[in-house]
């Protein structure tokens, strides 16, 4: 069951900050967070365990609401760097340990 | 260096071909992963392996094929009957609980 993605795109000036949302309907063990650039590999950025915990480092951090399967990616005072496409992945508690993806949230960050 | 080398880097295919791609890596991780993106599209499993000898469908398996002979190596098969197979390519591994390293992707079209 792959995971959904909220917006599907943002536009920010360089500074202002930015909310990437991920849920699914299964019972999740990992949520992990990663940012592709144009025709490039993705790069991981973090991973959030069951059990319900916050990461960050720098300005992006992620939270992982084991009881709503919620992830969200906070990105504050972005900056050009972080535009590109990111993606929650997730791996569910039931079933077989396989990583799937969500359609992903286009980020642009303007001047 | 350790990492995930996918080859070729760009791979073309006339009507009626099979082609293979190659994922072959040197971090001693269990899992591998083949996934299919499409422009402005997120990551779509293919077909995934946790163990040599072992690997599942994805949900987009029809037209594909793998084989896990060895641990290091995971190439993927796109067969004649996989009818629309322009899209670039994403060989992924990973260990456990840890995050998924991905290569640096193979380019398909169809001439």
């Amino acid at each position: 069951q792959q995971p959904v993605q909220s917006p599907q795109a943002v536009i920010l000036r360089e500074g202002e900050d930015a909310v990437i949302n991920c849920s699914s309907s299964k019972a999740l063990y990992s949520v992990h967070w990663y940012r592709q650039k144009h025709g490039e590999a993705p790069v991981f950025l973090m991973i959030l365990l069951k059990g319900g915990e916050q990461k960050g480092h720098d300005k992006i951090s992620a939270s992982f609401n084991e009881k709503k399967q919620q992830s969200s990616l906070y990105l504050t005072a972005s900056q050009l760097s972080y535009s590109g496409t990111y993606f929650c992945g997730t791996v569910e508690i039931q079933g077989a340990q396989k990583l799937v993806f969500g359609q992903g949230t286009r980020l642009t960050i303007n001047p | 260096d350790g990492g995930i080398t996918q080859s070729p880097k760009y791979l073309f295919r006339k009507e009626g071909q099979n082609v293979t791609l190659s994922c072959e890596q040197n971090l001693n991780h269990d899992a591998m992963y083949w996934y299919r993106q499409d422009p402005g599209q997120g990551l779509r499993l293919i077909y995934y392996s946790q163990i040599v000898n072992d690997f599942q469908k994805g949900d987009i398996a029809e037209g594909y094929s793998v084989s896990r002979e060895k641990k290091e190596s995971f190439p993927l098969t796109v067969t004649s009957a996989q009818k629309n197979p322009t899209a670039f390519y994403l060989c992924a591994t990973s260990q456990g609980t840890t995050e998924a390293f991905f290569g640096q992707g193979t380019r398909l079209t169809v001439v």
